[in-house]
């Protein structure tokens, strides 16, 4: 199973958004509405910002959003802001009970 | 409220076992899966095995980067979630984080333990 495919940076100055893009196949991402983001602060544990494709758990900034179309899924964040700065991961189910994540994103707030 | 703490980690020879620990100090974890993700040094993060509830039968799903040589473990008496390690490869030198697998996402995650192979 690869891991999906994010882009390896992306950047943007305070109160911008930025959107990363988290791209499968049929048999992960597009096939299961079961994508999931973690924000990772290097040191840190990994964070979950965003579950089954778009819902945020209680306590989570509704600057953080996320959707899906076809084998992509996307994480914005919109107004951004400095504690934005960090790793961040999608992961979806797999059709063989497994699990995937993506390659990972660092975003750098300008 | 679920506190994941993660042990076992240490510098192993290649070729070695080492077995891993998830202990939850918080509530019971009984009616949860368990999951297991490592990182690599300067790389990303990646899914190395999960075990059902004792509700489905502790049934066990692994990567297939570790399967034959990991086996995922629990014993909900205790408390504890165990990931044995065998035939240790220098690949498999990453920081090993226990986390809680809920439906279908990884809500509460350990602190990480560190396993290094090397001779």
């Amino acid at each position: 199973q690869s891991a999906l495919t994010q882009p390896r940076s992306v950047s943007g100055s305070p109160g911008q958004s930025v959107t990363i893009s988290c791209t499968g196949t049929s048999s992960d991402v597009g096939g299961y509405d079961y994508v999931s983001w973690y924000q990772h602060h290097p040191g840190k544990t990994p964070k979950l910002i965003i579950y089954d494709v778009s819902e945020r758990p209680s306590g989570v900034p509704d600057r953080f959003s996320g959707s899906k179309s076809g084998n992509t899924a996307s994480l914005t964040i919109s107004g951004l802001q400095a504690e934005d700065e960090a790793d961040y991961y999608c992961c979806s189910c797999t059709g063989i009970s497994t699990y995937v994540f993506g390659t990972g994103t660092e975003v750098t707030v300008l | 409220e679920v506190q994941l703490v993660d042990s076992g980690g240490s510098l192993v020879q290649p070729g070695r076992s080492l077995r891993l620990s998830c202990t939850n100090s918080g509530s019971t974890f009984g009616n949860y899966a368990l999951t297991w993700v490592r990182q690599a040094p300067g790389k990303g993060l990646e899914w190395v095995a999960f075990v059902r509830s004792k509700y489905y039968g502790e049934t066990t799903e692994y990567a297939a980067s570790v399967k034959g040589r990991f086996t995922i473990s629990r014993d909900d008496s205790k408390g504890i979630a165990y990931l044995q390690m065998n035939s240790l490869k220098t690949e498999d030198t990453a920081l090993y984080y226990c986390a809680r697998l809920y439906y279908y996402y990884f809500d509460y995650w350990g602190q990480g333990t560190l396993v290094t192979v090397s001779s």
